[in-house]
């Protein structure tokens, strides 16, 4: 069974830290990976997409890949309470199967 | 730039009966994916369509399919509908040149009673 997990939260981070969020994937093949963030009634949004290994930075976001490990984690920086969101974080496995993570809520404390 | 509208926005079915969703992606954008969202199940893959193939499929049984047109709008259709089959219905439009870029849709909440 193939699975993508996370840390269901909630994760309450003060504004202006570090948030930090973590997932672990089950398929050693699996050969792209991204974060959404989710508000509230709406619909997600990929904020971002990594395939090799190692930091992948956009702006506040860094994105951190270890393939042999098995994981990987979202750091947002300077967290803002326009942050608090859940995030999603999605795996293609080798076989082109996206699978999803149930997602980790992430609460700023202003 | 227009963003991926998808119609209807809102339905109500009966068990048995067949449902097609649609989706417009984003000008230019020839990749087309559908997801299914419920609170238990959370955000599940359905299939990705790029030039009018389907590229992959998660793991759903054949009443769901869909199709992509030459213009890059996809549908999809669900037969006999089961109660379980509520959800949000959410497509993808995405970019595949150049930097990866994708934009959902406001999705279909289809409620089967």
């Amino acid at each position: 069974q193939k699975e993508v997990e996370q840390n269901s939260g909630p994760l309450s981070v003060p504004e202006g830290a570090i948030a930090s969020l973590n997932c672990t994937y089950s398929d050693r093949g699996s050969q792209s990976f991204f974060w959404y963030r989710q508000y509230s009634g709406k619909s997600p949004e990929l904020i971002m997409f990594i395939y090799s290994n190692g930091d992948k930075e956009d702006g506040r976001f860094t994105a951190q890949l270890n393939k042999a490990s098995q994981y990987v984690s979202l750091l947002i920086r300077d967290s803002q309470p326009s942050d608090s969101a859940t995030y999603l974080c999605a795996v293609n496995m080798g076989d082109d199967k996206i699978i999803f993570g149930k997602g980790t809520r992430l609460h700023i404390l202003p | 730039k227009a963003g991926v509208t998808q119609t209807p926005r809102y339905l109500i079915k009966t068990r048995g009966q067949q449902v097609t969703l649609s989706c417009s992606p984003i000008s230019g954008h020839r990749s087309v994916s559908w997801y299914q969202q419920t609170p238990g199940q959370g955000l599940q893959f359905l299939f990705e369509y790029f030039s009018e193939t389907q590229r992959n499929k998660g793991n759903f049984p054949g009443r769901f399919s869909g199709r992509q047109f030459s213009n890059s709008r996809s549908e999809m259709n669900v037969s006999t509908l089961e109660l379980g089959d509520s959800a949000l219905y959410l497509c993808a439009s995405t970019t595949l040149t150049g930097s990866y870029e994708q934009y959902f849709g406001p999705g279909t909440r289809l409620t089967v009673t």
